[in-house]
């Protein structure tokens, strides 16, 4: 069975591009997460998408979004990339209110 | 009262030994404390996870220990290799509601031969 499969791997942006990140959860898995790993830190909590609706969201500023397909697949967006930005995103997917997460294998951006 | 204290930030064990890492939380409605392994240019994977109504969960090498009224987890790494080395990050969630993880800020493990 595939596991949380992200895209792309790596991303390379300058400041004040745009960068949009891909995540397909595990199948039967209604549920996606998104978390940044800034380098040297811990998992910072996003966006949690559930059912195509946007649930729970961390303390990030508005430019980063994102929204779930009718598939579950989800994106995430960053709006005017600021150098900080540059981290490591982990997408991860659960069955509905479960808790447990799986998580992909992460897309690292580099904002220049 | 959302954040999770994780120490120490590295630690080396030899071989054989003992590996502890321990955790501590706020928030008292959190219900569900699971562990993830992460190995470099991976991403977390779920050791073992445990609920408030017991006190330890063991699963194979792996033992949580929890202790509701401090407040505290904690995992314990028996017989320790140098295969464990690997990042460590403990986390709780709300079951009732958000589920959203808080992560620890992590504990990086070097087991040496």
């Amino acid at each position: 069975e595939a596991g949380v499969t992200q895209s792309p791997t790596h991303l390379i942006k300058t400041r004040g591009q745009q960068a949009t990140l891909r995540c397909s959860p595990i199948s039967g898995h209604t549920s996606v997460y998104w978390y940044q790993q800034a380098l040297g830190l811990g998992l910072q909590f996003l966006l949690w998408y559930d059912e195509g609706e946007e649930r729970n969201r961390g303390n990030f500023p508005p430019r980063f979004s994102g929204r779930q397909f009718p598939n579950y697949s989800s994106e995430l967006n960053v709006n005017a990339l600021e150098l900080e930005d540059s981290a490591l995103y982990l997408c991860a997917s659960s069955f509905p209110r479960t808790g447990e997460l799986f998580f992909g294998e992460g897309s690292r951006l580099t904002v220049l | 009262q959302q954040q999770v204290k994780q120490s120490p930030q590295s630690l080396i064990v030899q071989k054989g030994g003992i590996s502890i890492i321990n955790c501590a939380y706020e928030n008292t409605a959190f219900d569900y404390f699971p562990w993830y392994q992460q190995f470099p240019g991976k991403g977390p994977a779920l050791l073992i996870a445990i609920r408030p109504d017991v006190s330890e969960k063991k699963e194979g090498r792996f033992t949580i220990s929890f202790n509701k009224s401090a407040k505290q987890f904690s995992l314990h790494i028996m017989d320790s290799q140098p295969g464990d080395s690997a990042t460590y990050f403990c986390a709780a969630s709300r079951m009732d509601s958000s589920y959203k993880l808080i992560f620890g800020s992590g504990t990086r493990l070097l087991v040496r031969p």
